[in-house]
């Protein structure tokens, strides 16, 4: 059973700091990797999809790798901005689930 | 596109009472999804069906939850009689080609 974990589970930093958000999964037989904010109250809004063949995304401020192999994947944010804050899931999926990890909740304050 | 649309947004009902929340997903996806959102668990997937036949409906708490898709731009979740603990957001997708697109949510109190 596809299990997928984010770490940290909340974080906390000052505008301008260059962050890493971090997602591992059990189950490397992955199609695609998505990840997702979600402001307090509001949907999901998809940032960035990784294909399994694919290393990386980029897009703006924000780049997402992925090691399919050792079943980890990293959502950079540069730069960070108040406007940032949300929380951001990472989804990934199996045939045809996707299945979400437990989410980072992030703060950047000014 | 207008994108997944869900209804009603948001809903408070008295426990015991039937829920029934409504999505219409974008045209021309096969695949829908049925997601629960609770501070405790997470996302859950509740149900999904492909091509407007349920293929999954492991995630479906209990008997009390039901849901169709009678036709490819419809698809309803049904809750009867409702608890307390079925308070939470229910999000429906859709996906083409295995990205999926969300809607808003459905925000269920059950007092």
């Amino acid at each position: 059973k596809q299990e997928v974990t984010q770490i940290p589970a909340a974080l906390s930093v000052p505008e301008g700091e260059n962050l890493v958000l971090n997602c591992s999964f059990t189950d490397s037989a992955i199609y695609n990797l998505q990840w997702f904010r979600q402001d307090p109250g509001k949907g999901l809004t998809s940032l960035l999809l990784i294909q399994s063949s694919q290393r990386e995304q980029t897009s703006g401020r924000l780049n997402a790798s992925l090691d399919k192999s050792s079943g980890r994947s990293t959502l950079y944010i540069a730069a960070s901005q108040p406007g940032d804050s949300a929380t951001y899931l990472c989804a990934v999926l199996n045939t045809d689930k996707l299945i979400f990890g437990t989410g980072t909740r992030l703060q950047v304050f000014p | 596109d207008a994108g997944v649309i869900q209804s009603p947004r948001h809903e408070v009902t008295e426990m015991g009472q039937e829920v029934t929340l409504r999505c219409k997903p974008i045209s021309g996806h096969n695949s829908l999804f049925w997601y629960r959102q609770t501070m405790m668990r997470g996302l859950e997937l509740l149900i999904y069906f492909n091509n407007n036949v349920p293929i999954d409906d492991s995630g479906m708490p209990e008997d009390r939850f039901s849901a169709k898709m009678p036709n490819a731009s419809f698809s309803t979740l049904k809750i009867q009689p409702s608890e307390p603990r079925d308070s939470a957001v229910y999000f429906c997708a859709s996906s083409l080609a295995r990205t999926s697109y969300f809607g808003e949510g459905s925000w269920l109190t059950v007092v």
